[in-house]
C-alpha cells in the first residue's frame, strides 16, 4: 500500500538555524500539506500546496516558513531562523483530487530546537 | 472562537460497549468533514469521511448535521484496538481544522 514518507524522523537544531524537513507524498496525489503538532496539543494546519503553488496557508505560516516541490517526488518545508517554540512534530500529508480531500499522513518529523 | 470543538474525554469503556463522540464546527461554509484516529505519538490516520446522508463502515457510523454544525461518530462493539484519540476534522476550501481530539480507552 502506498504511503507518505518523511525524513528525518527526528531533527535536533540550535535556535537560529535553518532546517529543511522532507516528504515524499503518495505518487499519484496532487495536493500536499504540512501540519504541526506541539506536544500535547492539537494538529495545526500550516499550508496546502497544489499545482506548484501554495493553495492556502494559516496564520502560523509566516515568512519564517516556505515550501517547495523541487522535483517530481519531494515536498519540503523550510523553517528559517528556528525558535524554541518551533519544537513540534511536523506532519506531511497528501491527497488525491478524486477522493474528496481524504488526506494520508506521513509518520512525522520530530523537530527539537535547543 | 475555536473552529472545531470536541469533548476531550477521556472515555473509558468496557469491551463490547457502544460509544459516541461529538464535534461542533463554527464555519457554516465548511465543506468536508472527517474522522481521524491518532495513536500516541503517531500520525493521524483517516478513519472515515462524513457525508450529509450519514455513512457507516463496519462498526463505525458517522453523521453530519449541517444545520446544527454538528458531527458525530458512533463506535459499536468496542475493541481493545479502538483505544486511541479520535480527531474531528473540518475543511474550508483547502484549509483543514482539527479538533483537540477525544481520548478513548477500551478496557478488557
Amino acid at each position: 500500500e502506498p504511503e507518505v514518507t518523511q525524513t528525518p524522523s527526528h531533527q535536533v537544531t540550535q535556535m537560529g538555524q535553518e532546517v529543511i524537513l522532507r516528504c515524499v507524498p503518495i505518487s499519484n496525489h496532487l495536493y500536499f500539506y504540512w501540519y504541526r503538532q506541539i506536544l500535547g496539543q492539537k494538529v495545526e494546519f500550516l499550508v496546502s500546496f497544489y499545482n506548484n503553488e501554495i493553495s492556502e496557508k494559516s496564520e502560523i505560516f509566516d515568512d519564517q516558513f516556505s515550501v517547495e516541490r523541487p522535483d517530481g517526488s519531494n515536498f519540503t518545508l523550510k523553517i528559517r531562523s528556528t525558535k524554541l517554540e518551533d519544537s513540534a512534530m511536523y506532519f506531511c500529508a497528501s491527497s488525491d483530487p478524486d477522493s474528496s480531500y481524504e488526506q494520508y499522513f506521513g509518520p512525522g518529523t520530530r523537530l527539537t530546537v535547543t | 472562537r475555536k473552529e472545531v470543538e470536541q469533548d476531550p474525554g477521556p472515555f473509558n469503556v468496557p469491551e463490547g460497549a457502544t460509544v459516541a463522540f461529538n464535534c461542533t464546527y463554527s464555519n457554516s461554509a465548511s465543506q468536508s468533514f472527517f474522522w481521524y484516529r491518532q495513536d500516541c505519538r503517531k500520525e493521524p490516520k483517516l478513519l472515515m469521511s462524513v457525508y450529509s446522508s450519514g455513512n457507516e463502515d463496519g462498526r463505525f457510523t458517522a453523521q453530519l448535521n449541517r444545520a446544527s454544525q454538528y458531527i458525530s461518530l458512533l463506535i459499536r462493539d468496542s475493541k481493545l484496538s479502538d483505544s486511541a484519540t479520535y480527531l474531528c476534522v473540518v475543511s474550508t476550501g483547502n484549509q483543514f481544522y482539527f479538533g483537540t481530539g477525544t481520548s478513548l480507552t477500551v478496557i478488557p
